[in-house]
């Protein structure tokens, strides 16, 4: 198993532009996840989904979007890139039966810097 | 909304010291789980606390959940240079979890 696997690992934006960050993974978890980094900062939710075609907001998702067509691929979106989300982007996975939470793998995180 | 108070910031340690940190919040969690994050990296899972009381252990690694439901600490016996890192603590709720903002241990040989 590759486990999460995050593309690019470092991008570098102007302000305005969009991109997409890929997130993979091998393991067949229905959970899935987005969180942002920022320096001495722990980790927020941006988004999360329970299962392909389901998807729902967490702590911070303004500015990104998110889809989940398949139960592998979960892509965050930013479409008009603001220094406010200059910071290191991880997916992360785990497989649940119902409610309590535990994030199993991360992947090796996405840095992205937006000037 | 939930917050999570994790302490110490930054640990200075020497080397076969025992090191605890600990984590606190105004809200009750359904799960606790401490996490290790080298550079460059993501996080990795230590711990996962699933009961009000529950002690789990993983090595040298001990790790309890608040019998409040509002804390938990994460203990390391006799630390070795390679426990250097971030620990994060991390509160699971329904459908989310919150994280602290991170303990930076550095183990002097």
């Amino acid at each position: 198993n590759a486990g999460v696997t995050q593309t690019p690992k470092f991008r570098i934006l102007k302000i305005g532009q969009s991109m997409t960050l890929q997130c993979a993974q091998d393991m067949n978890h229905n959970y899935m996840y987005w969180y942002r980094q920022d320096p001495g900062m722990g980790l927020k939710l941006i988004y999360y989904s329970v299962g392909a075609g389901i998807t729902d907001k967490g702590e911070v998702p303004n500015g990104y979007n998110v889809s989940r067509s398949t139960t592998e691929d979960f892509p965050l979106r930013l479409e008009l890139a603001a220094p406010s989300q200059t910071s290191v982007y991880f997916c992360a996975s785990s497989y649940s039966q119902g409610g309590t939470q535990k994030v199993d793998y991360f992947g090796a995180g996405t840095r992205l810097s937006v000037l | 909304g939930q917050q999570l108070n994790q302490s110490p910031q930054s640990m200075f340690i020497q080397e076969g010291e025992d090191v605890s940190m600990n984590c606190t919040s105004s809200s009750i969690f359904n799960t606790w789980l401490w996490y290790k994050q080298d550079p460059g990296e993501g996080p990795v899972l230590l711990i996962a606390l699933y009961k009000a009381g529950e002690l789990t252990s993983n090595g040298r690694l001990t790790a309890q959940f608040g019998i409040t439901r509002k804390d938990s600490f994460l203990n390391i016996s006799a630390s070795i240079p390679s426990d250097v890192g971030i620990y994060f603590c991390a509160g699971g709720g329904n459908n989310d979890m919150r994280f602290g903002a991170g303990t930076r241990l550095t183990v002097k040989p």
